[in-house]
């Protein structure tokens, strides 16, 4: 069957700490995808996307990589500060459309 | 902001209520999509519209109504819904869908958190 697995757990960790999240799948072939960010109460607002055939992307303090063979995109936030905290969701890029998965709630300690 | 407005935020209906969610994109899109999110699980796509057409139903029960009478619009006309349909129900648009996927960012609207008595 089709899954989509974020870390089940939520993710608590110091500020300053780099904080690593992970997105698996299984019987899916993405062409991209997408990390977003969701604040309890508001919709999701777009962080990165990254393509198939690209290994990694970074922006500002966000680096996003994406591993076909195995599967699996890591999202890492280096230098992590309280207002990074929230839930992280990834989406894949299937046909045009996003299917996400349930988002791991990150939660940055000061 | 992200460009995109839903109205209303909250709704409280019966089970044998008419209601409808209104969102507005402001932002030139050609593409909406309406989402249902519930708790501790995924985002569920329920429709696509592209340049006003539905591409996409995703197996919604047709107590979920939708309409899109132009590219800046999109209704949710909701009737005789069950407790289970409570939940908080997102509007997205993005450019367009392109033949070839390019990956267009979603912009999200605030929800509307409904509840169904």
């Amino acid at each position: 069957s089709q899954k989509i697995e974020q870390n089940s757990e939520a993710l608590n960790i110091q500020e300053g700490k780099t904080a690593t999240l992970t997105c698996n799948y299984t019987n899916y072939s993405p062409a991209y995808l997408q990390w977003y960010r969701q604040d309890p109460g508001r919709g999701p607002v777009f962080l990165l996307l990254i393509r198939e055939n690209e290994k990694e992307k970074r922006k500002e303090r966000l680096k996003v990589t994406f591993d076909t063979t195995l599967k699996q995109s890591l999202f890492h936030i280096t230098a992590s500060q309280p207002a990074d905290s929230a839930t992280y969701l990834c989406a894949l890029g299937i046909t045009g459309k996003l299917i996400f998965g349930q988002g791991t709630e990150l939660s940055v300690k000061p | 902001e992200t460009g995109v407005t839903q109205t209303p935020r909250h709704l409280v209906m019966g089970m044998t209520n008419k209601k409808s969610l209104k969102c507005e994109q402001h932002l030139g899109h050609n593409a909406m999509y309406w989402y249902k999110q519930s708790a501790k699980k995924p985002l569920e796509l329920m429709f696509v519209y592209n340049f006003k057409e539905q591409t996409e139903n995703n197996s919604v029960p047709s107590r979920f109504s939708p309409e899109c009478p132009n590219s800046s619009h999109l209704f949710l006309h909701l009737h005789t819904l069950q407790p289970e349909d409570s939940a908080l129900y997102l509007c997205a648009s993005s450019q367009d869908l392109a033949e070839i996927p390019q990956g267009d960012e979603q912009f999200f609207g605030p929800g509307t958190r409904l509840t169904v008595l």
